[in-house]
């Protein structure tokens, strides 16, 4: 059964902090996503990566950075988290041949104070 | 650009009726076409997709999708809903040329009894 596990379901940070959100794939997919969930405006791609070290920015990269050192894991990543980042975060994967689906992980709920 | 529209936010069914939820794209040529749904709390999951051929596409759970190139609209369809399909669903497209999806705002479907 394939998988995309995501490090925390929910997460409380403060203003300020460092986060990091890890998302791990069993599938030996090439492609990986970030996305941001927000009510009335349907997921935002934030970073995606086509590859180890292979980075590309989505529509609203701003606030974030990644990171992908290995094929199974993508981490986003928040430098100094701010209240307007409280979201909830998706991660998925898709194999190489374009058009191919994109399978989610359950998401992590975070929250910024 | 691809783009792609939902344009219903909210819909309620009773629990037997069929259901209907609209999806509308924008792209210049034949684009890819997926369906997802997303139960409260958790990732979002593959209903059914369209690459080329039959423009009708069975999915899971008893849906199913028409791929209509002149009105640019993909509806997902059931002939009978059950309570378990509360959720909330979102379309997609995707393009030949690249790997990445672009999300609908999403419609949230309430069944009552």
């Amino acid at each position: 059964d394939v998988k995309v596990t995501q490090s925390s379901r929910y997460l409380v940070k403060r203003t300020g902090e460092k986060v990091f959100l890890e998302c791990v794939q069993d599938m030996d997919h090439e492609n990986m996503f970030w996305y941001r969930q927000d009510p009335g405006l349907g997921l935002r791609l934030i970073y995606f990566s086509y590859d180890v070290k292979m980075k590309e920015k989505g529509d609203i990269p701003e606030g974030y950075s990644v990171s992908r050192e290995k094929k199974e894991r993508f981490s986003l990543i928040l430098e100094s988290a701010s209240t307007n980042q409280t979201s909830m975060y998706l991660c998925a994967s898709s194999g190489l041949a374009v058009g191919n689906e994109q399978f989610f992980g359950p998401g992590t709920r975070l929250t910024v104070l | 650009a691809q783009s792609v529209t939902q344009p219903d936010i909210h819909i309620t069914v009773s629990e037997g009726a069929s259901l209907e939820l609209r999806c509308n794209y924008s792209y210049g040529a034949t684009p890819y076409l997926f369906w997802y749904v997303q139960s409260p709390g958790q990732g979002l999951q593959l209903l059914l997709k369209y690459f080329s051929g039959d423009t009708l596409v069975q999915g899971i759970k008893g849906f199913e999708a028409e791929f209509k190139r002149s009105q640019s609209s993909f509806n997902l369809r059931k002939p009978s809903v059950h309570w378990s399909d509360a959720a909330e669903y979102f379309c997609a497209v995707g393009a030949r040329n690249t790997d990445k999806l672009i999300f609908g705002t999403g419609t949230r479907l309430q069944v009552f009894p």
